[in-house]
């Protein structure tokens, strides 16, 4: 079946440095990419999305580049603070019967070292 | 924000056991969703709804059954509760394919079957 590949488990950074974290998914009919903050505890909180007719989209700290091509899509952030340590979720669109929802990665464990 | 609440926050449960789980949104949001969160796995999605009235099967719905008897509320029923089904579980809400894509989720229920 269709799914979402997060290819970072763990990503240990100093404070200042940039993360990556990277993410590839097989649906070819995927157009919306989002990225969740899960810090420990607690629910799933949106931070960035991206959708399939731009290839870039900055807010603020956080950068997501989208390569079609590749299916493979990525969340930079830059500057890093103590406050990004969390876990972090890609995922993709998919279809569904009558609709759309999303398929998640696995998470990727953000620690941010002062 | 969109508001998505869920109750119980934890629940504790006896193998064979009938649980229910319970998600209330406040925006009005047409779909809502299931998804359970396990380690290594990150989030699954169980059932879905389009509208009252509609319940849709997931990735992982067998074990599961869901209700929507309105708008706001959509439930996950556990009709005969194992072990295999501790885990913490997530509603969400949305209108994906929409003008706005994002999900809300809520703060998640922790189940433990014993």
């Amino acid at each position: 079946g269709e799914k979402v590949e997060q290819h970072e488990s763990t990503l240990s950074v100093r404070e200042g440095d940039s993360a990556v974290i990277n993410c590839t998914y097989t649906d070819t009919a995927s157009s919306y990419f989002p990225w969740y903050k899960q810090e420990a505890g607690k629910g799933l909180h949106f931070v960035i999305d991206i959708r399939s007719n731009v290839d870039r989209k900055q807010s603020q700290r956080l950068i997501v580049l989208l390569d079609k091509k590749a299916k493979r899509f990525s969340l930079h952030i830059t500057a890093t603070q103590p406050e990004d340590s969390a876990i972090y979720f890609c995922a993709a669109s998919r279809g569904y019967q009558g609709g759309r929802a999303l398929i998640f990665g696995t998470g990727t464990t953000v620690s941010v070292s002062p | 924000e969109a508001a998505v609440t869920q109750s119980p926050r934890n629940k504790v449960a006896v193998t064979g056991g009938k649980v229910t789980l319970s998600c209330n949104q406040t925006n009005n949001h047409n779909n809502m969703y299931w998804y359970r969160q396990d380690t290594g796995h990150g989030l699954r999605l169980i059932h879905y709804s389009y509208g009252a009235g509609s319940t849709e099967k997931g990735d992982i719905p067998d074990g599961y059954k869901a209700s929507r008897p309105s708008q706001e509320n959509f439930s996950l029923i556990l009709e005969l509760a194992t072990p295999s089904q501790t885990s913490v579980y997530f509603c969400a809400s949305g209108e994906l394919g929409g003008r706005q894509d994002t999900q809300y989720f809520g703060p998640g229920t922790r189940l433990l079957v014993l």
